[in-house]
């Protein structure tokens, strides 16, 4: 099966730039999709296709995809920020076809 | 597009899960989307379960680790899809959601609210 790690947590100042990595082999050929999850709530789509921000997301989320990371870029960090974060790929020769990330705990 | 999940939240071991998503503003019929089963588990963060489809035939997909336990059903005339997943034991427990694959591939979007499901007797 096809495996995205992440780092467990990341840890940033308010007003500073949060960095979620998510490693793939290969992942840039790969279109990647970033959730954010609350406690106690549902996932949100956060960014897709790599870049695309979700409609109602702030411009301070962005993501990139290049080799073998993707990345999530959360720039000048509120405490409504702090949640798990997820990246996601769909891959046809992998099981299971949809692979999520091990997931990163954010805290602001 | 909305999903209103429902079903029971506490379920016996060896006994069956079951679950619906019912779904408002698209159709479970929709040749653009995919109709998706994930559950969130402290342990184990998101796992995709499986989901369906339609395109000139409705379609299935499973995840391997699930394959026999697992089935997904679409209701047209209801607009809804469900899961059931038999034989559970407490490594079943987790928060079970629904969510919409558009466009296929896509990403998932928008999600149900969730239901804890509990296996315990």
């Amino acid at each position: 099966s096809y495996v995205l790690t992440q780092p467990p947590s990341v840890s940033v100042a308010p007003g500073q730039t949060a960095r979620i990595t998510c490693g793939g082999d290969n992942i840039g050929s790969n279109s990647v999709h970033w959730y954010q999850q609350k406690s106690g709530q549902a996932p949100v789509l956060v960014v897709y296709d790599n870049t695309d921000r979700s409609p109602g997301i702030p411009e301070r989320f962005s993501g990139s995809n290049s080799g073998n990371t993707a990345t999530l870029t959360i720039s000048r960090a509120e405490a409504g920020d702090e949640a798990d974060y997820y990246c996601q790929v769909w891959d046809t020769l992998s099981d299971p076809l949809c692979v999520f990330g091990t997931g990163t705990k954010v805290t602001v | 597009v909305q999903l209103q999940q429902s079903g029971p939240g506490l379920v016996k071991p060896s006994q069956t899960l079951s679950l619906t998503c019912a779904i408002s503003g698209d159709t479970v019929s929709s040749i653009d989307s995919t109709w998706n089963w994930i559950r969130w588990s402290p342990s184990r963060g998101l796992e995709w379960l499986g989901r369906t489809y339609y395109r000139t035939t409705w379609s299935y997909d499973y995840a391997g680790f699930l394959k026999s336990r697992i089935t997904i059903k679409s209701d047209t005339s209801r607009n809804q899809f469900s899961l059931q997943l038999v034989s559970v034991t407490p490594e079943d427990t987790a928060v079970y959601y629904c969510a919409r694959d558009y466009p296929f591939p896509g990403w998932l979007d928008p999600w149900g609210q969730g239901i804890l499901v509990t296996v315990s007797s």
